[in-house]
């Protein structure tokens, strides 16, 4: 099974909303990531975890919390967003260095989220 | 901080002709060059990659150079066909984590 799947694919919530997106992949891969894409523009990197731990933020607005509760599940949950937040918000995983000789990442097909 | 340079933003060619879309990237670190396809609506997929400690890498129609001198990288693609259209995006990581996405270079190939 090659694939990581998201839930839900499509989310409109108001800006007092608390949601989660929710991603899960059974590779085997110890790398998650959490990519945000506006229309026209490329995947920009938000978090990456790593062996369950976070790793890497980039400087991400505390509004946006993620959860790694275990090896093949990543959660982005959602609170106070604003109506820039709109986006189409991706979950990839691969395998760590660590792992094995690629580093190609596997993309979800995303959740499409507006703030209204 | 990092970043990655990618040109041109909209190329378009005949059906059987080649694209060439170059990148260059800032941070001396990166050593894995990804380049993905997206379709609209569709998740960006892989299509090649390359490592810095490999020059060059060929699959099929589409070719991967890599200049680590210069922090050069170009994608280029042969013999064209319509469902090569999409947008593509080169990147630049740290083994694999931590990955910048050029701004990308919509594509469209003409029948």
């Amino acid at each position: 099974d090659t694939e990581v799947t998201q839930t839900p694919k499509h989310l409109v919530m108001g800006m007092t909303n608390k949601k989660s997106l929710k991603c899960e992949q059974h590779m085997g891969h110890r790398a998650m990531y959490w990519y945000k894409q506006k229309a026209k523009k490329p995947p920009e990197l938000m978090f990456v975890y790593s062996y369950e731990k976070l790793s890497i933020n980039e400087s991400v607005p505390s509004r946006f919390s993620p959860e790694c509760p275990n090896s093949s599940l990543l959660n982005l949950h959602l609170h106070a967003l604003q109506p820039e937040d709109s986006a189409l918000y991706l979950c990839a995983s691969s395998q760590t260095p660590g792992q094995g000789i690629t580093y190609e990442q596997y993309f979800g097909p995303g959740t499409r989220l507006t703030v209204t | 901080g990092e970043n990655v340079e990618q040109h041109p933003s909209t190329l378009s060619v005949q059906e059987g002709d080649s694209a060439v879309i170059k990148c260059t990237y800032s941070d001396s670190a990166s050593n894995y060059f990804p380049w993905y396809k997206q379709e609209l609506g569709k998740r960006p997929q892989l299509i090649i990659d390359i490592r810095s400690n490999v020059g060059e890498k060929k699959d099929q129609r589409i070719a991967v150079t890599l200049n680590k001198t210069a922090k050069h990288f170009s994608l280029h693609i042969t013999e064209t066909q319509p469902e090569d259209s999409a947008v593509y995006f080169c990147a630049a990581s740290w083994v694999g984590l931590k990955t910048i996405f050029g701004a990308g270079t919509r594509l469209f190939v003409k029948a």
